[in-house]
């Protein structure tokens, strides 16, 4: 059973066009954190969110903590291709600092 | 200040044969972790340490052997390899908040 589930598994969008990417969980985490991995590459750290209900901003990408703690949104305004690439979401559920990972979403953003 | 860095960036191996995946981090985390990547199947922890000379099992430990003499290295061990052990692996250190990850190592078993 995957403790946290992204959708969509794939989404291949026009340069412009806005997106919504989820994160979903039965459990709740006391942080939830997003990654963004290009070909070849290592995950990298977008955010952290740590508070039920809270939105962080980085640019045009908003993240959004549920007020449960147990899901996450992560929303890119006027998608560009630099921001092609693999979104992965990870919960901490507070012990030993373990992070389980969701399987991704592989964004393509066209020109 | 490197982050995390990961010898080899590639290797093949046969069935059987054994191999060391490097691991080091210049950041002086206490928390070192090993994941493995594979289509469809996200990231899933193989071995994480807390601190030098603490260890522990992952997600998908079998077939995998980890230690951690210093706080900077977290070698994993592959002591008999397996067409099943194809995978691109990741090392990760973590401090109070961050988690950084290195490049990675694409290993091919045949």
């Amino acid at each position: 059973t995957q403790l946290l589930e992204q959708s969509p598994q794939f989404l291949s969008i026009q340069e412009g066009e806005n997106l919504t990417v989820y994160c979903n969980s039965s459990s709740v985490f006391s942080s939830l954190q997003w990654y963004r991995q290009e070909p070849g590459e290592g995950p990298v750290l977008l955010v952290t969110v740590v508070t039920g209900g809270e939105v962080k901003k980085l640019k045009r990408l908003t993240f959004q903590f549920g007020d449960a703690r147990k899901d996450s949104s992560l929303h890119i305004t006027a998608a560009q291709p630099g921001d092609t690439g693999l979104y992965l979401c990870a919960g901490d559920r507070g012990s030993n600092y373990k992070l389980t990972f969701g399987k991704g979403t592989l964004l393509t953003v066209n020109p | 200040n490197a982050g995390v860095t990961q010898t080899p960036k590639f290797q093949v191996l046969k069935t059987g044969q054994s191999m060391t995946l490097q691991c080091a981090q210049d950041m002086n985390h206490e928390y070192m972790s090993w994941y493995r990547q594979d289509p469809g199947m996200g990231l899933r922890l193989i071995h994480y340490s807390v601190g030098a000379g603490i260890t522990d099992q992952g997600e998908v430990p079998n077939g995998y052997n980890v230690s951690r003499s210093t706080t900077e290295d977290f070698p994993l061990r592959l002591l008999s390899a397996a067409p099943s052990q194809t995978s691109v692996y990741f090392c990760a250190s973590r401090g109070r908040g961050e988690q950084y990850f290195g490049p990675g190592t694409r290993l091919t078993v045949t």
